[in-house]
């Protein structure tokens, strides 16, 4: 299948510092790319979605402000955690979905893992 | 909204048998699709199988078939021949069209030798 590339995999960073995740298509054009947030031992809750060249469709309950999603290019999706605390830690996963030669298919990237101090 | 249930947090199975997970699934659509995704201890998603909800024959891939039951809105994941490698967290997804995916809670599969 198509990779989708995560980067950086582990962050750590103090209390109100922002954070910023990549999220790449390596081998093809993601028009959409998901952004999910999971907890040890749950399942991925979508946070966000995000199309190229327009502003991302935040879940409820997301905080907009506080997680920016860009969506520059039409092979990366940007997440930043802005003034991060340690509630924000987590495992931030990313997926990008295929064009029609994929099927549409969604593939998602290795995960980052936040640790806020 | 569309939800899914998995009832199975944990299964286990005996190397070489076969396990089969539940999923259930809820939707006022008719055309819709399923999947099955394997989160093994690296924490990569991995799609292990995919249902079209208008095909009538159920998806197998290799080891990996499904049981897909659209009046029931059932779709359970049957693995034979269970290896050691097959050990991992299973979420069973539902999508409609080209929108997001909606994941299960998931079901954590060992593999005992």
């Amino acid at each position: 299948g198509a990779v989708v590339s995560q980067h950086p995999s582990r962050v750590i960073c103090k209390s109100g510092t922002s954070v910023k995740i990549e999220c790449r298509s390596l081998d093809f054009q993601a028009t959409t790319m998901f952004w999910y947030r999971q907890f040890p031992k749950q399942s991925l809750m979508l946070m966000a979605t995000s199309n190229e060249g327009s502003k991302a469709t935040y879940e409820q309950g997301v905080e907009k402000d506080k997680f920016l999603i860009n969506h520059a290019s039409l092979t990366l999706s940007t997440l930043t955690v802005t003034s991060a605390h340690p509630e924000d830690s987590s495992f931030y996963i990313c997926s990008a979905r295929g064009g029609r030669e994929w099927g549409g298919e969604l593939f998602f990237g290795e995960g980052s893992r936040l640790t806020v101090l | 909204a569309q939800t899914v249930t998995q009832s199975q947090p944990e299964m286990s199975v005996q190397e070489a048998e076969t396990v089969t997970l539940s999923c259930t699934y809820d939707t006022s659509e008719s055309d819709y699709y399923l999947f099955w995704y394997k989160q093994p201890p690296s924490r990569q998603m991995i799609l292990v199988i995919r249902q079209e909800a208008y095909k009538q024959q159920n998806a197998t891939e290799n080891r990996f078939s499904v049981n897909f039951q659209k009046a029931a809105k059932s779709f359970s994941l049957k693995i034979s021949d269970s290896q050691l490698g097959d050990a991992a967290m299973y979420f069973c997804a539902y999508m409609r069209g080209n929108e997001k995916l909606t994941f299960g809670t998931g079901t954590r599969l060992t593999i005992i030798p």
